[in-house]
């Protein structure tokens, strides 16, 4: 067990529909991650917060956001949902917003997302 | 953008069999991780290293950093059915290249997709 959850574990949902996926890290970590995993792209960064603010975008859609809360959880907002947004969603947790190579990050046990 | 590249994308073996996976890149790394991922759930941090040339061994697995940081392999020695998973590397950029905000974000390999057969 790594430390940090990830709810809901499964989400099926039809296209054009919302869905928020919400991440708890580690107790004590300040910085949140997630990243989308699909057969063919493999696990692709989204987006970083630092303690409530966002610090690093990767290949995140306009039609995706995140926020990170006073109490550190987070959670990952995909609208107008499409057939190709059919992945699993991970979250991961870090000690550090940087300062260095040991930048270990903690995953959640993931939310598969099946758009139909 | 920094690239890795992981071989073989597949590898079946037998029980007790010995494997080399690789994790190359054309990109300098300050550091490389190796994460094993079992289906349905999340990559687990196997080991960082850090200084080029390093070895690092947990117990039947030995993980080497290449000289020139660009690249990493992962043997296994004797492997179990226990072994079976996707193996994944990361890699972080070098200190000059972190985002204005002190930022950056690991880069992964597309994984090796490990079974060993009993």
């Amino acid at each position: 067990d790594s430390g940090v959850t990830q709810t809901p574990k499964h989400l099926i949902t039809a296209t054009g529909q919302r869905v928020t996926l919400r991440c708890s890290p580690r107790s004590g970590d300040l910085s949140v991650y997630w990243y989308q995993q699909s057969l063919d792209q493999g696990l692709q960064f989204l987006i970083q917060y630092y303690n409530g603010e966002e610090r690093a975008k990767g290949n995140i859609l306009e039609r995706f956001s995140a926020q990170q809360f006073p109490d550190l959880h987070s959670e990952l907002n995909l609208s107008s949902l499409e057939l190709g947004d059919s992945a699993l969603y991970f979250c991961a947790s870090s000690a550090r917003v940087s300062g260095g190579p040991y930048n270990e990050q903690f995953f959640g046990p993931g939310t598969r997302l099946t758009v139909l | 953008t920094q690239l890795l590249e992981q071989s073989p994308q597949f590898l079946s073996i037998q029980e007790g069999e010995n494997l080399t996976v690789y994790c190359n890149s054309s990109s300098v790394f300050s550091s490389l991780q190796w994460y094993r991922q079992e289906p349905g759930e999340g990559p687990v941090l196997l080991v960082t290293v850090v200084t080029g040339g390093e070895v690092k061994k947990l117990k039947r697995l030995t993980f080497q950093f290449g000289d020139a940081r660009k690249d990493s392999s992962l043997h296994i020695t004797a492997a179990q059915p226990g072994d079976t998973g996707l193996y994944l590397c990361a890699g972080t950029p070098p200190i000059i290249e972190y985002s204005g905000a002190g930022s950056y974000q690991l880069t992964f390999g597309k994984g090796t997709k490990l079974s060993v057969i009993p």
